[in-house]
């Protein structure tokens, strides 16, 4: 069974501050998917990245960077120069290949104060 | 560019009452879903359907049901509205539904059952 553990529920930081936020996942399957999403305070969900099994190169977006390690069955999402509006909840999910559905974490909530 | 909508946005029910969440995508997606949202639990799949007359259950299914007559829509039914239902429910869909594909995320419906 596939699992996705977002052990931080919350991380407070001060603008300008680097903040790491973690994700382990669990599955069986050779082949997988990862995603980040953002949750902002209005609610929506919005998509951010998706990386696959076979590409461990990590990826740099602007102030976000992602970090995928299969050793440790980790992709974490580091944000640099954090800025008030990076505020929101952060979902990490996995999709199997072969299944549409995605497994989310927990989501961590990402405070940044002015 | 409307994406996914959901509607309504706000809703409270009593106890016992039935109502019906609608969701529609205008960007031709054959795979669509229903996700609830409770509080620091992430986001679990109700149910999701891969075309037009076709759904499947997810993890969290009791108490829900669903049709998928259009591409377009994929409503979400409660027919004895309980306390536990209580929630944000959201809609997504994705192109083919394959594991690799990012999902799109409809706005939210907030539900209070009373």
């Amino acid at each position: 069974a596939q699992k996705v553990t977002q052990a931080q529920t919350e991380i407070s930081v001060v603008e300008k501050e680097d903040v790491t936020l973690d994700c382990v996942y669990e599955t069986r399957d050779t082949t997988y998917y990862l995603f980040w999403y953002k949750q902002p305070p209005s609610g929506e969900l919005v998509f951010l990245i998706r990386r696959n099994s076979f590409d461990e190169q990590n990826e740099i977006s602007g102030r976000y960077s992602w970090n995928f390690q299969k050793s440790t069955s980790s992709f974490n999402f580091t944000i640099t120069a954090s800025q008030v509006v990076d505020s929101a909840v952060y979902f990490c999910a996995l999709s199997e290949a072969g299944y549409s559905t995605l497994t989310f974490g927990k989501g961590t909530m990402l405070l940044v104060s002015p | 560019n409307a994406g996914v909508t959901q509607t309504p946005k706000f809703r409270i029910l009593k106890i016992g009452q039935s109502m019906t969440l609608q969701c529609a995508q205008d960007m031709n997606h054959n795979y669509m879903y229903w996700y609830r949202q409770d509080p620091g639990m992430g986001l679990k799949l109700i149910y999701y359907s891969v075309g037009a007359g076709i759904t499947d259950k997810g993890e969290v299914p009791n108490g829900y049901n669903v049709s998928r007559s259009t591409t377009e829509d994929f409503p979400l039914r409660l027919e004895l509205a309980a306390p536990s239902q209580t929630s944000v429910y959201f809609c997504a869909s994705s192109y083919n539904g394959g594991s690799n594909q990012p999902q799109h995320f409809g706005d939210g419906t907030r539900l209070s059952i009373l």
